[in-house]
């Protein structure tokens, strides 16, 4: 079974609607993000969350929202969704570095939520 | 702003010849990793270098950081088909609260034809 999931896999909506995207994990890892991915753009962070009781914004905030709902769970929300909205959303996870300013741990990411806006 | 910049943005080659992938910035990294993606699923760890002039090693893959810590490569020899991917580098800079996130470039799309 995947270590980090991601649902739906692939949906479609309409401009206006609410959109909610799951994620979930069974690594144990602290560390949760919600990345965008767009044609030639690559990864762009949207939010991210060092444990339960911490949210930041990423570098596109505006127009989503976030949920840490539990270590294994951060969900991410479009409250009305746009068209320049769609594009390929990833999850990832890591652990918490060992030491402040070293060697960064792995991500690891989900197959990805394919949004599409109309 | 693009924080680290890629190039080129597209590699089409044979089976068989050598290429070269950059990624470079005008900001300092205190590291830097290496990703694969391929079609239909997140991008995977290849490498992470951490040292100014650090070279890394991975199979017919080598990974380079540069000596002040502003660029990297990654080089393959002989390619193979399944080495088709799009490679993305990430850094970490730290600055104010950013608390040591990565920064993505937007990757390499490389095709690597039998």
């Amino acid at each position: 079974d995947a270590d980090v999931t991601q649902t739906p896999r692939n949906r479609i909506t309409k401009t206006g609607k609410r959109i909610m995207l799951e994620c979930s994990q069974t690594k144990g890892h602290d560390r949760m993000y919600w990345y965008r991915q767009d044609p030639g753009l690559g990864l762009r962070l949207i939010y991210y969350s060092f444990d339960v009781k911490d949210i930041n914004k990423g570098e596109i905030s505006d127009g989503y929202s976030v949920s840490r709902q539990a270590q294994a769970k951060f969900s991410l929300s479009l409250e009305s969704a746009i068209p320049n909205q769609t594009a390929l959303y990833f999850c990832a996870t890591s652990e918490r570095d060992i030491l402040a300013g070293g060697r960064p741990r792995e991500q690891f990411f989900g197959p990805g939520t394919r949004l599409t806006v109309l | 702003t693009q924080l680290l910049e890629q190039s080129p943005q597209f590699l089409s080659i044979q089976e068989g010849e050598n290429l070269t992938v950059y990624c470079n910035s005008s900001s300092v990294f205190s590291s830097l990793q290496w990703y694969r993606q391929e079609p239909g699923e997140g991008p995977v760890l290849l490498v992470t270098v951490v040292t100014g002039g650090e070279v890394k090693k991975l199979k017919r893959l080598t990974f380079q950081f540069g000596d002040a810590r502003k660029d990297s490569s990654l080089h393959i020899t002989a390619a193979q088909p399944g080495d088709t991917g799009l490679y993305l580098c990430a850094g970490r800079v730290f600055r104010g609260s950013t608390l040591g996130r990565l920064y993505f470039g937007r990757g390499t799309q490389l095709t690597v034809w039998p």
